[in-house]
């Protein structure tokens, strides 16, 4: 069974940092790329990142692009997702999603970030 | 990387048909075949309704369906159930990036 489960979520200040991991189990974790994707209280889904299978390549949304950092270390069938110089605006339930050709078929059940002083 | 446009919300009956239409650009919608759909239920994960389009994952029923005409995509869900009652959400892939709708929310009256 795939799943994905998220951590490293909490109360952090402006201007701060975080780093998120998510956790992969019941596929082989290498072969995927893999997302993250965010959900501000109330609001919508919003793509963050993408990291491909090896970690070789990666993309960014313009509203993190110089300040978040996805990575992933698939010895440890592990996704993560540095994040620096946190704003408000950053607040939002943190989901990492499976890739397969262009959709995201699994989900993890989001860890929520919250910058505020 | 506009949010493709989105319905705030619709509703329909039980039995009844509801699309939800998915508008963007010829840069994401209209320039590839990668459009899928989205159900998020309060307080959980989305879920995966329609890929590439008008597939429909093992699981889905085949109650839900989609399709594309130039730079809009539609989600039609018929014969409405209660359990359908639930966001959704569009997203095209538009070369390195990806971008979702602004979520639809389906009231099942």
């Amino acid at each position: 069974e795939v799943q994905l489960v998220e951590s490293g979520g909490g109360l952090v200040q402006p201007g701060g940092s975080l780093r998120l991991s998510c956790a992969a189990s019941g596929f082989t974790f290498s072969s995927y790329w893999m997302h993250w994707v965010r959900q501000a209280p109330g609001k919508g889904l919003v793509w963050v990142s993408r990291i491909n299978s090896d970690g070789s390549s990666t993309s960014y949304a313009d509203s993190v692009k110089g300040r978040f950092t996805i990575s992933r270390d698939n010895a440890k069938n592990t996704l993560y997702l540095q994040m620096n110089s946190l704003r408000a605006e950053d607040t939002a339930v943190y989901y990492c999603a499976r890739d397969i050709l262009q959709r995201f078929d699994y989900w993890g059940q989001g860890t929520l970030v919250t910058v505020s002083s | 990387q506009s949010a493709l446009t989105q319905p705030r919300s619709v509703s329909g009956s039980p039995g009844q048909s509801v699309t939800i239409s998915c508008t963007g650009t010829s840069s994401d919608v209209g320039g590839y075949n990668y459009v899928s759909w989205y159900q998020q239920h309060p307080g959980k994960a989305p879920k995966l309704m329609i890929y590439d389009v008008s597939k429909r994952p093992s699981g889905v029923p085949d109650r839900f369906s989609g399709s594309k005409s130039g730079n809009t995509a539609s989600l039609t869900i018929s014969g409405l159930q209660a359990e359908d009652e639930a966001d959704y959400y569009c997203c095209s892939y538009a070369g390195r990036n990806w971008v979702f709708g602004g979520g639809t929310k389906l009231t099942v009256l």
